[in-house]
């Protein structure tokens, strides 16, 4: 069955680089979208940028100048790095399959909590 | 940015009620519209996807419908296992972006 599953430090200090993975099963990255999605605690849900299954990135141009989302195929393994955290980039963090019909998020990951906090 | 609109906030509802939660864009999104529902310590999980199909293992009490700008999730016959946060989103265009939740509780 589809399953996504997020992983890395669950603290950070500001200015530091933020290093996610999202390793994934029962489906192909190299047929299928994985999408990166951010919740601040207590608030709603950010897209914050997808890797398609040609291996094209898009980003949200909110973070886009500090985001890279990269993968291994043969390691069916997404990443997401981030520079420059600051608090407000504190939240749980999510990947999730993303489909090319109309761009939802079909399955989603557990979720990782980071913290940025001196 | 297209604007995705939630009404309203938060509601509750008794046992076997219809509920009904509204997504206003701020644009026509032309049926790119998903629902989620996401329970606390939770990942969302998926409901709705091109504004009125169900995906697989959704209980056929809920439904979406909608077209343009406006569009809507129906609980039809409220259980206590519907209580969580519902979120719209919009794929039409970069960035894809969430409403701002409604919170479904029980009466």
């Amino acid at each position: 069955q589809v399953q996504l599953e997020e992983s890395g430090p669950g603290l950070m200090q500001p200015s530091e680089t933020l290093s996610l993975t999202c390793t994934v099963s029962g489906f192909s990255l190299t047929s299928n979208g994985v999408g990166w999605v951010r919740q601040p605690l207590g608030k709603g849900l950010v897209w914050m940028g997808t890797i398609w299954a040609g291996g094209s990135t898009n980003y949200n141009s909110a973070v886009q100048s500090r985001l890279s989302i990269s993968r291994d195929t043969s390691k069916s393994q997404v990443f997401l790095k981030m520079n420059s955290l600051q608090p407000e980039d504190t939240g749980t963090y999510y990947c999730a399959r993303q489909r090319y019909t109309g761009y939802y998020f079909d399955y989603w990951g557990q979720g990782v909590m980071v913290t940025v906090s001196s | 940015d297209i604007q995705m609109t939630q009404s309203p906030a938060s509601l509750s509802a008794s046992l076997g009620e219809t509920v009904s939660i509204e997504c206003l864009a701020s644009e026509g999104i032309s049926n790119s519209l998903a629902w989620y529902q996401q329970k606390p310590g939770k990942s969302p999980q998926l409901l709705i996807y091109g504004a009125s199909s169900l995906q697989d293992g959704v209980p056929s009490r809920f439904s979406g419908s909608g077209s343009g700008t406006q569009y809507s999730l129906k609980i039809s016959g409220m259980q206590p296992e519907d209580e969580g946060v519902y979120y719209c989103q919009q794929g039409y265009k970069y960035p894809f972006t969430f409403g701002s939740g409604t919170k479904l509780e029980i009466k």
